[in-house]
C-alpha cells in the first residue's frame, strides 16, 4: 500500500511569490492535515481536511490555505511569501476514526529567497 | 502557548542503556498521545500510542508512560541501539472533538553512542 506522497520535494521561491503543494494521502484516508517545520519551533498545525472541508485551523495567517479533491488529494498554497515561510511542510493522512496515528510523507522543503 | 512541551533538546546515551525522553501538556483535554520518530530529509513516523484511559503501552523495546494527574508522559527505548538516533516529538489530540488535530512538542534528538 503506498505511503502519503507528497510534490515536490524541494521549492526554492522568491519573496512575495505563491506556490502551490500537493499531498495524496494513503487510499482509504480521507483525513488530511498540513504542518509546518521549522527549527526549535516542532510541527505547527496549519489545517485539516475531511471531505472537501476545512475541518480545524492552526494559527497562521490568511496567506496560507487550503483545499481537498473529491479523490482526498490535498494542495497547499502560500501567496505573498516571506523569508519566514522557509520551512519543511508536511502532511499527514489518517483514517477517521478517533485515537488512530496520522502518517506523514517526507515533506516539501520550500526555501523562500 | 505551547501546550506539547519537550523540555530537553537533546540527549545523548549509550548504547545498550535505556533513554527516556519526556514531554509535559497543559491541556486536560487531551486523551490521545503519540510519539514519532524523525530522521533527517523523512517525514515522522509513528511510533508508538497510549489512550488515556491506559498509564502504560508496550511494543518490542518502547515503552510509553501516562501520568494523568502530572499531565506528563514518557518514552523508554531499552535497550537503545544506534539506529534509534534521531529526533522523538510527542503528540496529544483530543478524540472526542471530532477532528484530527495533533499539538506536536518541539522535539527532543537523541543521540545513541556506539
Amino acid at each position: 500500500k503506498a505511503g502519503v506522497t507528497q510534490t515536490p520535494r524541494y521549492l526554492i521561491k522568491t519573496r512575495g511569490q505563491q506556490v502551490t503543494l500537493s499531498c495524496s494521502p494513503i487510499s482509504g484516508h480521507r483525513s488530511v492535515s498540513w504542518y509546518q517545520q521549522t527549527p526549535g519551533q516542532g510541527l505547527q498545525f496549519l489545517f485539516e481536511y475531511f471531505s472537501e472541508t476545512q475541518r480545524n485551523k492552526g494559527n497562521f495567517p490568511g496567506r496560507f490555505s487550503g483545499r481537498q479533491f473529491s479523490n482526498s488529494r490535498s494542495e497547499m498554497n502560500v501567496s505573498t511569501l516571506e523569508l519566514g515561510d522557509s520551512a519543511l511542510y508536511l502532511c499527514a493522512s489518517s483514517l477517521d476514526n478517533p485515537g488512530t496515528e496520522a502518517f506523514f510523507g517526507q515533506g516539501t522543503r520550500l526555501t523562500v529567497v | 502557548d505551547q501546550q506539547v512541551k519537550q523540555n530537553s533538546p537533546s540527549l545523548s546515551v549509550q548504547e545498550g542503556r535505556i533513554s527516556i525522553l519526556n514531554c509535559d501538556y497543559t491541556n486536560s483535554m487531551f486523551d490521545y498521545f503519540l510519539w514519532y520518530k524523525k530522521y533527517p530529509a523523512e517525514g515522522p513516523t509513528f511510533l508508538i500510542s497510549i489512550s488515556s484511559i491506559k498509564d502504560k503501552n508496550e511494543d518490542g523495546r518502547f515503552t510509553v508512560f501516562l501520568n494523568k494527574s502530572a499531565k506528563h508522559l514518557s518514552l523508554h527505548i531499552v535497550p537503545s541501539q544506534p539506529g534509534d538516533s534521531a529526533v522523538y516529538f510527542c503528540a496529544a489530540s483530543t478524540t472526542t472533538s471530532g477532528t484530527y488535530k495533533y499539538i506536536f512538542g518541539t522535539g527532543t534528538r537523541l543521540k545513541v553512542l556506539a
